[in-house]
């Protein structure tokens, strides 16, 4: 089975950094995805990590540990514009499934 | 252009109806799905389907079918709606390979009642 685990909400101030926290649990492992999801709109993909370590992207960064189970995503330079879902996904060994942890409801304040 | 399209957008019916919806992805993947996205935003997968097989989340009801006419189609029958079924439905595509990632549809919001 699964089991992804993130905080359900954050509240953080513009211009500051956040830090995202996604633990796992699963059945074989090929791979983590942070997707963006504003409300009312589809998700939005925002990262990819398989190996350990940091994947920068603009202001947007993702860490992955396989041997912990955890990854982060962080946000620099926090805009307005930012407060949205983010759902940290973990793709299966088996039929290389997406399966997606709760999200974490990030509000962006002045 | 859309990558991935979905029709309708909104969908509103009574209970105990069937209904479609249908999605088409213009990106050439060869891979599609079917996630369902419920009140508490958990989005959860129902199908996945290329065309060699169709994976089904164990815990969807029968209910549920998908329907894929060709590759760039995967369309979700639903018979005898209940009110638990009321959600965002959402589409995706990807090209075969682990680090892909999933390209959605816009999603259709299914009201029942």
């Amino acid at each position: 089975g699964q089991n992804i685990d993130q905080p359900t909400e954050m509240t953080a101030t513009e211009g500051a950094i956040v830090q995202i926290n996604c633990t796992y649990q699963t059945s074989g492992f090929n791979g983590l995805f942070w997707y963006q999801q504003h409300a009312g709109e589809a998700p939005t993909f925002l990262s990819y990590n398989v190996l350990d370590g940091l994947e920068e992207k603009g202001r947007f960064s993702s860490f992955l540990s396989r041997s912990k189970g955890y990854s982060y995503l962080l946000l620099k330079e926090l805009q307005m514009k930012d407060s949205a879902s983010y759902l940290c996904a973990v793709r299966d060994g088996g039929a290389n499934n997406l399966f997606f942890g709760t999200g974490t409801r990030l509000t962006v304040i002045p | 252009d859309t990558a991935v399209s979905q029709t309708p957008k909104y969908l509103v019916t009574q209970m105990g109806n069937d209904k479609s919806i249908k999605c088409e992805q213009n990106l050439g993947h060869d891979t599609m799905y079917w996630y369902k996205q419920d009140s508490k935003k958990f989005l959860k997968i129902m199908f996945s389907y290329n065309n060699k097989e169709l994976i089904i989340n164990e815990t969807v009801p029968n209910r549920f079918s998908p329907k894929s006419p060709d590759k760039a189609h995967l369309n979700l029958h639903i018979n005898s709606l209940e009110l638990g079924d009321s959600a965002v439905y959402f589409c995706a595509s990807s090209q075969e390979g682990s680090g892909t990632a999933l390209s959605f549809g816009p999603g259709t919001r299914l009201t029942v009642l």
